[in-house]
């Protein structure tokens, strides 16, 4: 079994929709986690971060993470053809021991049809 | 922001030469970077861990003496590719920490390296 489980679709919706991207974990061990963009040939780009259970909103994203069901989600609201791109979920332990590795999911594939 | 500049950004080397990729933290200094490896519709694979002024950690079945890493200063690893053959035809993608924060991991804008 995989540390970080994440659907790699294709997911494809139309303009305006509200995407939910999701990743599930089995390390209790995970504080720390991330939703990184990455376009084609390109470097991921970092989203959003949290350490704690709960929402945090930034524009149209907003990242969830219930610890007790080792569950974390990324929700996009009204969704725009530029954010056609994979999204990889990634998470680390305590970030206050050092820099630690990344432990990547899968990543999802999304497309956003005008 | 914190910002990672690697280069190349695509290269093509002939079988059996080596390449040299570099990874730069340009605003910030990072004690350690990462590097890795990324197949086609494929999430990252970890190659290593790049510490300043040590040896890098290898992740288990990556060739320590085929890829070459070297974190000399808190601002710059480097990554050779030694004897490059056709199946190391991949994208490459370094990372760093900022060691003030070690919050956000920054990455690079990748190497497409192509073997002939």
């Amino acid at each position: 079994q995989k540390e970080v489980e994440q659907d790699p679709g294709p997911l494809s919706v139309p303009e305006g929709a509200i995407v939910s991207l999701n990743c599930t974990y089995s390390n209790s061990a995970f504080q720390y986690f991330m939703w990184y963009r990455q376009y084609s040939r390109k470097g991921p780009e970092l989203l959003m971060y949290t350490y704690s259970s709960g929402n945090k909103e930034d524009g149209r994203f907003t990242a969830q993470v219930d610890k007790s069901s080792k569950y974390i989600s990324l929700f996009i609201r009204d969704s725009q053809p530029s954010d056609s791109a994979t999204y990889l979920c990634a998470m680390r332990r305590s970030p206050f021991q050092g820099a630690q590795k990344l432990v990547f999911g899968q990543g999802t594939r999304l497309t956003i049809n005008p | 922001g914190a910002v990672v500049s690697q280069h190349p950004s695509w290269v093509i080397c002939k079988s059996g030469t080596s390449v040299k990729i570099e990874c730069r933290s340009l605003d910030f200094q990072a004690t350690t970077m990462f590097w890795y490896r990324q197949f086609p519709k494929q999430s990252l694979m970890l190659m290593a861990t790049s510490n300043e002024g040590s040896k890098a950690t290898y992740e288990q079945g990556v060739e320590k003496d085929k890829f070459l890493i070297n974190h000399a200063s808190l601002t710059l690893s480097t990554l050779t590719v030694t004897s490059a053959h056709p199946e190391d035809s991949s994208f490459y993608i370094c990372s760093a920490s900022d060691s003030a924060t070690n919050y956000g991991y920054t990455f690079g804008s990748g190497t497409r390296l192509t073997v002939v």
